[in-house]
């Protein structure tokens, strides 16, 4: 069936940091694939998505890029912020199916 | 804000009992998403409500059961409540019947089953 596979976290780092959180899937069919993000006590908030392979979705300095061949879709951002530290999910969309798969969630922590 | 507005936000009750879940979706959208937030089982997709009717099914027990109404406000009907039920669930809205378009999520009500 349709999965989603994420780095299991707490990613812990320094502010300005590099960041990356692995994502892998596996779906029959074309899917669609997101990032969301979960802020303390809030709802999840889609961050990026991407379509079809190669797609790089971006949106307030995140990053991903639709990989095909390697079945993932890592995000990552140059310089994290304090303001950054959440939970992150990993989610696709088949075309046809009427739901999200979502991963596990990776959970990021910056510290100042 | 995302337009999505849960009620209650909090709930707790006991063992055996029944609730029911609000979902007012954002205005305009016309598919209601229900999914379970659970520290062992992560985010799980339980029913979807397209103008009414329901479109797809995930993990969602006998004892659960949705409708979304003409308004298209959806409640979801949790009954015979167990310990495990205990989560945080979700209800999102998007415009058009899949995922392909931004879906956007409420802010969650948080059920305790004691």
């Amino acid at each position: 069936g349709d999965s989603v596979t994420q780095m299991e976290g707490p990613v812990t780092l320094s502010e300005e940091a590099f960041l990356t959180i692995n994502c892998t899937y596996t779906a029959t069919g074309y899917p669609s694939l997101f990032w969301y993000v979960q802020y303390p006590g809030e709802g999840l908030q889609l961050l990026l998505k991407a379509t079809k392979a190669d797609d790089k979705g971006s949106n307030k300095g995140f990053e991903a890029t639709y990989r095909k061949e390697t079945t993932s879709f890592h995000l990552e951002k140059g310089s994290v912020q304090v303001s950054d530290s959440a939970v992150y999910f990993c989610a696709l969309s088949v075309t046809g199916f009427q739901k999200l798969v979502f991963g596990t969630g990776t959970r990021l922590l910056v510290s100042p | 804000d995302s337009g999505v507005t849960q009620t209650p936000k909090h709930l707790i009750t006991a063992t055996g009992q029944r609730v029911t879940l609000r979902c007012s979706p954002r205005s305009g959208d016309l598919s209601v998403y229900w999914y379970q937030q659970s520290l062992d089982q992560g985010l799980q997709f339980l029913i979807q409500y397209y103008n009414g009717e329901e479109r797809a099914k995930g993990n969602i027990l006998e004892r659960f059961s949705a409708q979304q109404f003409p308004d298209l406000h959806s409640e979801l009907n949790l009954s015979s409540l167990e310990l495990g039920d205990s989560a945080l669930y979700f209800c999102a809205s998007s415009g058009l019947q899949g995922f392909d378009t931004e879906a956007f999520f409420g802010q969650g009500t948080r059920l305790t089953v004691v």
